[in-house]
């Protein structure tokens, strides 16, 4: 696609539950990210794809949190057991490659509301 | 660990007057920085992506500048219209991944 797309735009949850998003990267960017942006909070890094490999996971806040990519296209970052803290805007991007100097393109977000 | 950090965090501004937004880091062992503008309920969009052998990077009114051995960028926006009220974030990109400031809200009044 042209850009960076993400499903769904808007979700809200019962607490407790478990949520998908869904990040399709542009054709071709082998990097994908994913970030996370609380109210009024900066971006937060949770998880870095090179292809189907995260090599740094570190930014996931829990155990609750798990993200896989498949086919080095689609991603889908899972929450189980959601809590009212996970209420967050989700932001996906992607690049042509994880060490390079090019543009990284972000989605427009997956708003998740928790309650 | 790289700290980003902007100045001012709001800024209001009549029509026609110029936009000077700052950002600074702390490792200047970057790769590149760009800043992005984010609107109301939206995602982020790229404005200007600054590589770090790079000095300056222009696009329409947009001036952005980098001093790597100092840690600061500027972001000029020339002759500033209703339209570009929004956040605007700075990001340094070292090794894989970008380092956000938390933003400058930018109000243009008509």
């Amino acid at each position: 696609g042209a850009g960076v797309s993400q499903s769904p735009s808007n979700k809200v949850t019962e607490k407790g539950k478990d949520v998908e998003l869904r990040c399709d990267p542009i054709s071709g960017h082998t990097a994908l990210y994913w970030y996370r942006q609380s109210l009024g909070q900066g971006l937060e890094f949770l998880i870095y794809f090179q292809g189907n490999s995260a090599p740094d996971k570190s930014g996931l806040p829990s155990d609750r949190f798990s993200a896989e990519r498949t086919g080095g296209s689609v991603s889908t970052l899972t929450i189980q057991r959601t809590q009212q803290e996970d209420s967050a805007v989700y932001l996906c991007a992607s690049s042509t490659g994880g060490r390079t100097g090019n543009t990284i393109y972000f989605g427009e977000g997956s708003w998740l509301t928790v309650v | 660990k790289q700290e980003v950090t902007q100045i001012p965090a709001a800024l209001s501004v009549p029509e026609g007057e110029n936009l000077v937004l700052n950002c600074s880091f702390t490792d200047s062992a970057i790769y590149n920085l760009q800043w992005f503008r984010q609107d109301p309920g939206k995602g982020l969009t790229s404005l200007l992506l600054i590589q770090s052998s790079q000095r300056e990077q222009t696009s329409g009114r947009l001036n952005a500048s980098l001093d790597k051995s100092s840690g600061r960028s500027t972001l000029y926006i020339a002759a500033s219209q209703p339209g570009d009220s929004a956040t605007y974030l700075c990001a340094v990109r070292d090794d894989y991944k970008l380092s956000f400031g938390a933003g400058t809200t930018v109000t243009v009044r008509a």
